[in-house]
């Protein structure tokens, strides 16, 4: 099984940089995935990362190190519309996916 | 392009009755997923199919049951619905074996039971 752990709220403000970390323990590890979910929406994908290092996407990157079981979804620039929830999901060797419980962030004007 | 479709989108159910929720995905994927989402808890694993033909349970598989008869469509039945039942479902499906794997989600279903 998986066990995830994610913050639960984070605030920021407008233009600056927030990193969501996640640590897990798995049984057996196929890759990390972040998602975006605004309020009374469906999650939708971010990034995937199945090696160590640093996956970047625009003003998203996430990184992952598998020997300490830990990631983190670093967001830049920060807008209004980022304000959401991120969750961070292992997949295991049976490619069925586990999420923690998210962490809702608030950017502030 | 539809991708996935959930109905309904929200229900009141009074508790014991029997309820399915439709699933149809358009995106010729192997594999579809029934989570539920609820406050402080996330997304949880129902059930799944790895392809049609085929399920498997998922973390919280009690008072569910699902059926994948084709690829198309992956219909979850509530067979005497509980008020711990009350929750937001969400439908989703994914291409095993290929790429990133990433799930695509529905709009999900908004049930309560009273």
């Amino acid at each position: 099984g998986q066990n995830i752990d994610q913050p639960t709220e984070m605030t920021a403000t407008e233009g600056a940089i927030v990193q969501i970390n996640c640590t897990y323990q798995t049984s057996g590890f196929n890759g990390l995935f972040w998602y975006q979910q605004h309020a009374g929406e469906a999650p939708t994908f971010l990034s995937y990362n199945v090696l160590d290092g640093l996956e970047e996407k625009g003003r998203f990157s996430s990184f992952l190190s598998r020997s300490k079981g830990y990631s983190y979804l670093l967001l830049k620039e920060l807008q209004m519309k980022d304000s959401a929830s991120y969750l961070c999901a292992v997949r295991d060797s049976d490619y069925k996916l586990s999420f923690g419980a998210g962490t809702t962030v608030t950017v502030r004007a | 392009i539809a991708g996935i479709t959930q109905a309904p989108t929200s229900q009141i159910l009074a508790a014991g009755r029997r309820m399915t929720l439709r699933c149809t995905q358009d995106m010729r994927h192997n594999a579809m997923y029934w989570y539920r989402q609820d406050l402080g808890l996330g997304l949880r694993l129902i059930h799944y199919s790895n392809t049609a033909g085929t399920t498997g349970k998922g973390e919280v598989p009690d008072g569910y049951s699902v059926s994948r008869a084709n690829t198309d469509d992956f219909p979850l039945t509530l067979a005497s619905a509980v008020p711990s039942q009350t929750s937001v479902y969400f439908c989703a499906s994914s291409v095993e074996g290929a790429g990133t794997g990433e799930l695509f989600f529905g709009e999900g279903s908004r049930l309560t039971v009273l």
